[in-house]
């Protein structure tokens, strides 16, 4: 059975602040997503990782798979409070059905 | 590209009743859709595939005479939550994707509902 965890769960950072998120998943997987969701609201894709070592940028954010390691992260650079709101990861094997990590919640204070 | 609507965005409802929440392909043809639920503070949890013009994939633990789905058209999905009670308010997410795109699912706005 797949499964994805990330860490941490919880994350509080001072703007500015650098920080990365870990997706660990357990099996082989086609393709990692990152998504981001506020209060209230669905998912906003971020970023779509499809081979070992890929890497994406967008903005303060930036994304790195490891397929070997079965890892990926989020990293965050100069945190800013418009990034505050919860992170999930999420894989798919061999079907299209997403297996989503844990979500870390993060908090930027100003 | 590649928009998918839900509605209603919320609904409160009595105890015993049927609610009905609709996902629609706006800009593209749907074969396949998935259905989500999502507790308070927890991660997104898969309750169903839907699939156009089939029945549709429960996943373990979902109970599909509850949860009924109906996918009779390529662009269009609907969820019932039949005789509804508190312990099925939730915030219930649908996806698709266009066949054939590296993009991933996009999702729906979700549906907040409150039962009591």
């Amino acid at each position: 059975e797949l499964k994805v965890e990330q860490n941490p769960l919880f994350l509080s950072m001072q703007e500015g602040k650098n920080y990365t998120i870990y997706c660990n998943y357990s099996t082989t997987s086609d393709r990692l997503y990152w998504y981001r969701q506020d209060p209230g609201k669905s998912l906003e894709s971020l970023f779509v990782l499809l081979s070992n070592g890929a890497v994406k940028q967008e903005g303060r954010l930036m994304a790195s798979l490891d397929t070997k390691a079965r890892l990926s992260t989020l990293h965050i650079t100069a945190a800013v409070h418009d990034l505050s709101a919860t992170y999930f990861c999420a894989v798919t094997s061999g079907t299209y059905k997403y297996i989503f990590g844990t979500g870390t919640r993060l908090k930027v204070l100003a | 590209g590649a928009v998918v609507s839900q509605h209603p965005s919320w609904v409160i409802c009595k105890s015993g009743t049927s609610v009905k929440i609709e996902c629609r392909s706006l800009d593209f043809q749907a074969t396949t859709m998935f259905w989500y639920r999502q507790f308070p503070k927890q991660s997104l949890m898969l309750m169903a595939t839907s699939n156009e013009g089939s029945k549709a994939t429960y996943e373990q633990g979902v109970e599909k005479d509850k949860f009924l789905i109906n996918h009779a058209s390529l662009t269009l999905s609907t969820l019932t939550v039949t005789s509804a009670h508190p312990e099925d308010s939730s915030f219930y997410i649908c996806s698709a994707s266009p066949s054939g795109t590296n993009y991933g699912y996009t999702f729906g706005s979700g549906t907040r509902l409150t039962v009591v």
